[in-house]
C-alpha cells in the first residue's frame, strides 16, 4: 500500500543554517504531495503542496520539488529562523478513483537555536 | 482560517466513562475526519465523513464511534473511555479541486483518560 517515509528527528540547527528534511513515498497512482507544519500546542497547518511531477511548492521560505523518477519530496529552507521551530509533517494522497485519505510520515521535530 | 472549532479542548475523564467530542465548521463542506496524535505514531485517522449520516471507518476505528447529523457537525464518542485513549484529537475538512484538494485541521482537544 501507499506510504510515506520521513528523517528521523530531531532535528537541530543554528538560526540561518540550512534546512532539510527528506520524504520519500510509495504510492500505486499519482499521488499529490503535502508538508504540513504543527507548532507547539497547535493543531497543523498546510505549509506547501505539489499536485504533479516537477511542481515546487513553496511558501515562508520552505520549498519541496515533487521527484518522481525518486519518489521524494525534500523540504528545504534557506536560512531557518528560531520561529520555524515545530513538528513537520510529510503526507500523500492517492488521487486516484474517489479517495480523499491522507496517508501521512510520522512527522520530523526541527528546533531552531538562536 | 478554514473555520474549524473543537470542543471541549481539554478534557479529563475517567475510565469507563463515554466522552464525546465535537467538531464544528462554519463553511459546509463535506469531507470530515477525526485523527487522534500520539508520541511516535503520527497522525491516524479514526473515522471520516463524505456527507450527512454517510462515515465510514479509519485505520484506528474500535472503540471509537462518530455522527454526522448535520454538515457543520462531526460527533466523534468514546463508547466508554480507555487509558490508551489518552491523546490529542483533530478534526479537519477537505476541499478544493480535484489533485489539489486540501485538508484543513482544527486546534486539537486534549484528552486525559485516568
Amino acid at each position: 500500500g501507499d506510504s510515506v517515509t520521513q528523517m528521523e528527528g530531531p532535528v537541530t540547527l543554528s538560526e540561518e543554517a540550512f534546512l532539510t528534511i527528506n520524504c520519500t513515498y510509495t504510492a500505486t497512482g499519482y499521488p499529490s504531495l503535502f508538508w504540513y507544519v504543527q507548532y507547539p500546542g497547535e493543531g497543523l497547518q498546510l505549509l506547501l503542496k505539489a499536485t504533479k511531477a516537477d511542481d515546487k511548492g513553496s511558501n515562508k521560505g520552505f520549498e519541496a520539488t515533487y521527484r518522481k523518477e525518486t519518489t521524494s519530496f525534500h523540504l528545504e529552507k534557506g536560512s531557518v529562523q528560531v520561529s520555524d521551530s515545530a513538528v513537520y509533517f510529510c503526507a500523500l494522497r492517492d488521487n486516484a478513483g474517489n479517495n480523499r485519505k491522507l496517508i501521512w510520515g510520522l512527522g520530523t521535530s526541527l528546533a531552531v537555536n538562536p | 482560517d478554514a473555520g474549524i472549532t473543537q470542543s471541549p479542548r481539554h478534557k479529563v475523564t475517567e475510565t469507563g466513562t463515554p466522552v464525546t467530542l465535537r467538531c464544528h465548521q462554519t463553511e459546509n463542506h463535506r469531507y470530515m475526519y477525526w485523527y487522534r496524535q500520539d508520541p511516535g505514531h503520527g497522525l491516524r485517522l479514526i473515522h471520516y465523513s463524505y456527507g450527512v449520516k454517510d462515515t465510514d471507518k479509519g485505520e484506528v476505528s474500535d472503540g471509537y464511534s462518530v455522527s454526522r447529523s448535520k454538515t457543520e457537525d462531526f460527533l466523534l464518542t468514546l463508547e466508554s473511555a480507555t487509558s490508551s485513549q489518552t491523546s490529542v484529537y483533530f478534526c479537519a475538512i477537505s476541499f478544493g479541486t480535484s489533485g489539489g484538494e486540501t485538508q484543513y485541521f482544527g486546534p486539537g482537544t486534549r484528552l486525559l483518560v485516568l
